[in-house]
């Protein structure tokens, strides 16, 4: 049974550039959610996916979007970056029922220079 | 405002030394208190769930233990393995979920 698997592993891009991270769910998940962590903090919410809709988000400006498709898989995408972006984005998904925890992937390591 | 703390930051044990890390909250309705484990590079790994004071689960060295407003992750007879980050996590009636900062565990053979 798959877990949550993301690409890419690491990623380095420039200043004002444009990025796309990926991630398929666990198998059976329905739920997509992505968030944001800096070296030495715990993982900060950017925002939620249930039915290809967004369903809730953080406190993360708009250069930050997403999508859900039809098989559940995710995209995160990043506009005019900024070295602050720097960061491992985690993707998690669970059941959207009762208080299922969240499972992670691997996360997508970002350089921004 | 919903906030999760976490306490110590770090923590260094030997080998075979219990102790405990902990989690206080302050969420508008709590739904769970979640319990992970991370290694370097790597996404957290989900250890424990927990939904209403007095609840406790076990998992191997690991009990976690939930009260109305903070929760403990005993580790007991700690081995080199267990060297990891330790998060916390509540979700809150919004569902959404709320992280604390983790204690870094250095288990010293």
């Amino acid at each position: 049974d798959a877990g949550v698997t993301q690409s890419p592993t690491h990623l380095i891009k420039t200043r004002g550039q444009q990025v796309t991270l990926r991630c398929s769910p666990k198998s059976g998940h329905d739920t997509v959610s992505w968030y944001q962590q800096a070296l030495g903090q715990g993982p900060q919410f950017i925002f939620q996916y249930y039915e290809e809709e967004e369903r809730q988000r953080g406190n993360f400006p708009d250069r930050f979007s997403g999508h859900q498709f039809p098989n559940y898989s995710s995209e995160l995408n990043v506009n005019a970056l900024l070295l602050g972006d720097s960061a491992l984005y985690l993707c998690a998904s669970s059941f959207d029922r009762g208080s299922s925890p969240l499972h992670f992937g691997n996360g997508t390591r970002l350089t921004v220079t | 405002e919903d906030q999760v703390t976490q306490s110590p930051e770090a923590l260094r044990l030997q080998e075979g030394e219990s102790s405990s890390l902990n989690c206080s909250y302050t969420v508008s309705g709590l739904r769970g208190l979640f319990w992970y484990r991370q290694d370097p590079g790597k996404g957290p790994e989900f250890l424990f769930t927990l939904y209403s004071a007095g609840e406790e689960k076990e998992k191997e060295r690991l009990k976690a233990t939930l009260t109305k407003k903070e929760s403990f992750l005993h580790i007991t007879a700690p081995k080199p393995e267990d060297s990891a980050t330790y998060l916390c996590a509540v979700q809150a009636v919004g569902n959404q979920f709320y992280f604390g900062t983790g204690t870094s565990l250095t288990v010293i053979p």
